[in-house]
């Protein structure tokens, strides 16, 4: 199965600072890459595909890119409602396996 | 509307079964592959199996294979979740989800339905 791994775990921010989230694959995963984010008490929502395909509808502050087995999302500005947790995923290979979460809140 | 809609959970005792349902609406439910993915209370996000357009392909996580199987009803735009043997580690908010093909990513969720596994 290819491992996800995600840095940090966490993090403080506040409205209005840019960030970034790394993400890792145990081995390559082309650019099969996915940036859910996921609000409490909420479903998942898909922001970016593909690695770098920005959802229609999503916001554009936010940016994915990488390739093989390294991977970034970045949030440009934060905003309150970027304050949740994000969770990269390889669409690859099955399982569909997932990073353990990076959580937002804030400063 | 794009709208996912699961139903199904509830309390149910170790070694039980349960059924989940997930209904579709607002896309042509027979041209998406589809997927259950759960959350344990306060863990992150696990895949646990998907099924293809016409349910002929179908794949499973470890942690449940041989326990539950995945369906669907393309006429009833309804996917289903056969869950059998369950153990309180099955405990979780189950989500069902459409894939949408060439990225393969989950671009549809549901809200989710939650299964508590307890004695």
């Amino acid at each position: 199965d290819i491992q996800m791994t995600q840095s940090p775990s966490s993090l403080s921010a506040s409205v209005g600072d840019a960030v970034t989230i790394t993400c890792r694959a145990s081995q390559s995963i082309s650019t099969f890459l996915s940036w859910y984010r996921q609000k409490p008490g909420k479903a998942p929502e898909l922001l970016i595909y593909g690695t770098s395909s920005l959802r229609r509808g999503a916001p554009s502050r936010f940016s994915g890119s990488g390739s093989g087995t390294e991977f970034t999302l970045t949030i440009s500005s934060l905003q309150p409602e970027d304050f949740a947790t994000y969770y990269c995923q390889q669409s690859y290979t099955t399982p569909r396996t997932f990073g353990p979460g990076t959580k937002v809140d804030f400063k | 509307q794009l709208q996912l809609v699961e139903s199904g959970g509830g309390l149910v005792k170790p070694g039980g079964s349960l059924t989940l349902s997930c209904e579709a609406s607002g896309f042509t439910f027979s041209d998406f592959f589809m997927n259950w993915v759960r959350q344990a209370p306060g863990k992150g996000l696990e895949w646990i199996s998907y099924i293809s357009r016409s349910g002929s392909m179908k794949e499973y996580a470890e942690s449940v294979t041989g326990r539950f199987t995945i369906s669907r009803d393309n006429a009833k735009r309804s996917l289903y979740l056969e869950m059998n043997s369950l153990r309180v580690e099955d405990t979780a908010v189950y989500y069902c989800a459409r894939e949408v093909a060439n990225h393969n990513n989950m671009d549809v969720w549901g809200k989710g339905t939650t299964v508590t596994v307890s004695s």
